[in-house]
């Protein structure tokens, strides 16, 4: 079984198009994480749940929402697609927000990415 | 501007050497992670260190973190192909910050 499952993995659309990206761990996480990793491979937060709360909202368009519907599931929708959200997105999960788990004690555990391609 | 600053981006070495990493900050971190990343695949992690000062290993890697807590180094002795990947180190304030990284390939 995948710890965190990501769908899917390869997503080709047209600008102008709303898509979406799930994401669900098997972990017993409590948070759960959006990363954008850009053709340079840097890997940046997006945002972060905390037990279906939004606790980190990094600058991020509006045009991003993400949607936890449980601990388990943290969803990322994406209106009117532009050429620069071309990236690799990566969903992660720890057991606790990073300030809660004490120092050094939180370890992110990440799905294997789902690389959107807007045209 | 990015808060970690990885180096080199890219390292080319053949079998056998040995390379060394570094990811460099001007601000303190409660930790720092060392994560790798191959192809296709979402990064998996290496260590934690915690302590400033502090020297990991693990087989033929050495991560050490910085007095100041402010940088840290990725040693590989005798490297191998099985080596080759995307390195990323992470400090912990908030939440996890990532570095561009450091792309090593291992020729045989």
């Amino acid at each position: 079984d995948t710890a965190v499952s990501q769908t899917p993995k390869y997503l080709v659309t047209q600008m102008g198009n709303d898509k979406s990206i799930k994401c669900e761990q098997n972990l017993g996480h409590d948070t759960m994480y959006w990363y954008k990793q850009d053709s340079k491979k840097f890997l940046k937060i997006m945002f972060s749940y905390n037990n279906k709360e939004l606790i980190i909202n990094e600058t991020v368009p509006n045009r991003f929402s993400p949607k936890s519907p449980d601990k388990a599931h943290l969803n990322l929708h994406i209106n009117s697609l532009e050429l620069g959200d071309s990236a690799v997105y990566f969903c992660a999960s720890s057991r606790l927000p990073t300030p809660w788990a004490g120092r050094g004690a939180n370890v992110l555990t990440f799905g294997a990415g789902s690389r959107l391609t807007v045209l | 501007t990015q808060l970690l600053e990885q180096s080199p981006q890219f390292l080319s070495i053949q079998e056998g050497e040995n390379l060394t990493v570094y990811c460099n900050s001007s601000s303190v971190f409660s930790s720092l992670q060392w994560y790798r990343q191959e192809p296709g695949e979402g990064p998996v992690l290496l260590v934690t260190v915690v302590t400033g000062g502090e020297v990991k290993k693990l087989k033929r890697l050495t991560f050490q973190f910085g007095d100041a807590r402010k940088d840290s180094s990725l040693h590989i002795t005798a490297a191998q192909p099985g080596d080759t990947g995307l390195y990323l180190c992470a400090g912990e304030r908030y939440d996890m910050r990532f570095g561009a990284g450091t792309r090593l390939t291992v020729k045989p």
